[in-house]
């Protein structure tokens, strides 16, 4: 049964350049949440997806957008990136919404130069 | 302005010993608390919760205590293993309108557990 998985593992982009990573989740779940995680702080919640529609969304500029596929798998686009947006992006999932007993993948790492 | 915080960067524990690992939080809208696990080059694992309903929860070795007048939870582990040698994440949950909830996490505490 595989767990959640994420491509790519690592990333190189220039400032305002557009990225987008992917996200399948774990074997009979249904909603995704994506986080980024900024060296030495917790994960910080991007947004989740449930019936392919974003049903929470954190404290991120609309620059953060994403989709989820029949399949239930996940995209999280970035445009117009900063240096800022370096950071080890997470993706969550789950059975229904919310947050509870969710699996994380391995994250990918999103170095912004 | 930071909602959930783990002061502790970093806790060193002797195999066998307990492990306290503690969270505070501001915001008092928080109804359901969170904690993770995460081996370096892995996600967060889910570890144990509670509801603030609650004032402890046990899974085995780890037991999750509340305080919410004083807006405080604590992880014990006992006995310490080393593989339970990881970052702790404190997490927590409060519906913010319109149908949507928040997860808010600490910056986690480092645990070393010397065989």
């Amino acid at each position: 049964d595989a767990g959640v998985t994420q491509s790519p593992t690592h990333l190189i982009k220039t400032r305002g350049q557009q990225v987008t990573l992917r996200c399948s989740p774990k074997s009979g779940h249904d909603t995704v949440s994506w986080y980024q995680q900024a060296l030495g702080q917790g994960p910080q919640f991007i947004f989740q997806y449930y019936e392919e529609e974003e049903r929470q969304r954190g404290n991120f500029p609309d620059r953060f957008s994403g989709h989820q596929f029949p399949n239930y798998s996940s995209e999280l686009n970035v445009n117009a990136l900063l240096l800022g947006d370096s950071a080890l992006y997470l993706c969550a999932s789950s059975l229904g919404q919310g947050f509870h007993e969710q699996y994380f993948g391995p994250g990918t790492r999103l170095t912004v130069t | 302005d930071q909602q959930v915080k783990q002061n502790s960067p970093s806790l060193s524990v002797q195999e066998g010993r307990i492990s306290i690992l503690n969270c505070d939080y501001t915001n008092s809208m928080f109804d359901y608390f969170l904690w993770y696990k995460k081996y370096p080059a892995e996600g967060p694992t889910f570890l144990i919760s509670i509801s603030s309903i609650k004032d402890k929860n046990e899974d085995g070795r780890f037991t999750v205590f509340l305080n919410k007048s004083a807006k405080h939870l604590s992880l014990h582990i006992v006995p310490s293993q080393p593989g339970d040698s990881a970052v702790y994440f404190c997490a927590a949950t409060a519906y913010s309108g319109a149908g949507s909830y928040q997860l808010t996490f600490g910056k986690g505490t480092k645990l070393s557990v010397i065989p």
